[in-house]
């Protein structure tokens, strides 16, 4: 079953780069990885997704592995607008959201 | 600034009522998902449909759950009879090609059901 895993929650100090892990070591080849975000009460909010290479958007940089069993999603200058939960999904495992990670970025 | 729009935004009824939300999709994508979010479950994929035609409705109980795409700017879903079980918030999102699992959640319809 092609989900992925988060740790449940970190915490990063504002102004500093936040860095979430996310395992997916049984994505197929032409899966991609996706990143959301879900601020309390909203509804959840695309942020990136890669194949193979690096990405990096206006929001955050996705890196991923050379073997692709693992990314992290890197945030460079944390806020405190940025505390959210963060999902990590491959589009081989039918939008599987998980429990993603909290974020708290603290003061 | 374009986005998806869901109607009503709150939703109280009373067990064994008809329930029916609304989801207008960004125009131009043919990807439309629903999902239902609870503390217990999270978040859970419902049904998604691509150019208006139902791809997978796997996570919705049949018995009392559908969904359909009238037109390609509105989609909903309905429960009838409602059950207190089904107290939860409801997700549209719509996507677009090449990728539709870019995914533009809309800001939910809170349902609680008496």
């Amino acid at each position: 079953d092609a989900k992925t895993t988060q740790p449940p929650s970190m915490d990063c100090a504002e102004g500093r780069a936040a860095n979430l892990p996310c395992n997916h070591s049984t994505i197929s080849g032409n899966e991609y990885v996706y990143w959301y975000r879900q601020i309390h009460s909203q509804g959840p909010q695309y942020i990136i997704h890669g194949l193979k290479n690096n990405e990096t958007n206006e929001m955050a940089s996705l890196i991923i592995t050379e073997d692709r069993k693992s990314s992290t999603l890197i945030l460079p200058h944390a806020t405190l607008r940025d505390t959210a939960v963060y999902y990590c999904i491959n589009t081989g495992n039918q939008f599987y959201f998980g429990t993603g990670t909290s974020l708290t970025v603290i003061p | 600034d374009a986005r998806v729009t869901q109607t009503p935004r709150h939703k109280v009824t009373e067990m064994g009522q008809e329930v029916t939300m609304r989801c207008q999709p960004i125009l131009g994508h043919n990807t439309v998902f629903w999902y239902r979010q609870t503390m217990m479950q999270g978040l859970e994929l419902l049904a998604y449909f691509r150019n208006r035609a139902p791809l997978d409705d796997s996570g919705m109980p049949k018995d009392r759950f559908s969904a359909e795409m009238p037109d390609a700017t509105l989609a909903t879903l309905k429960i009838q009879p409602s059950e207190p079980r089904d107290s939860a918030v409801y997700f549209c999102a719509s996507g677009p090609d090449p990728f539709p699992e870019t995914q533009y959640f809309g800001p939910g319809t809170r349902l609680l059901v008496l």
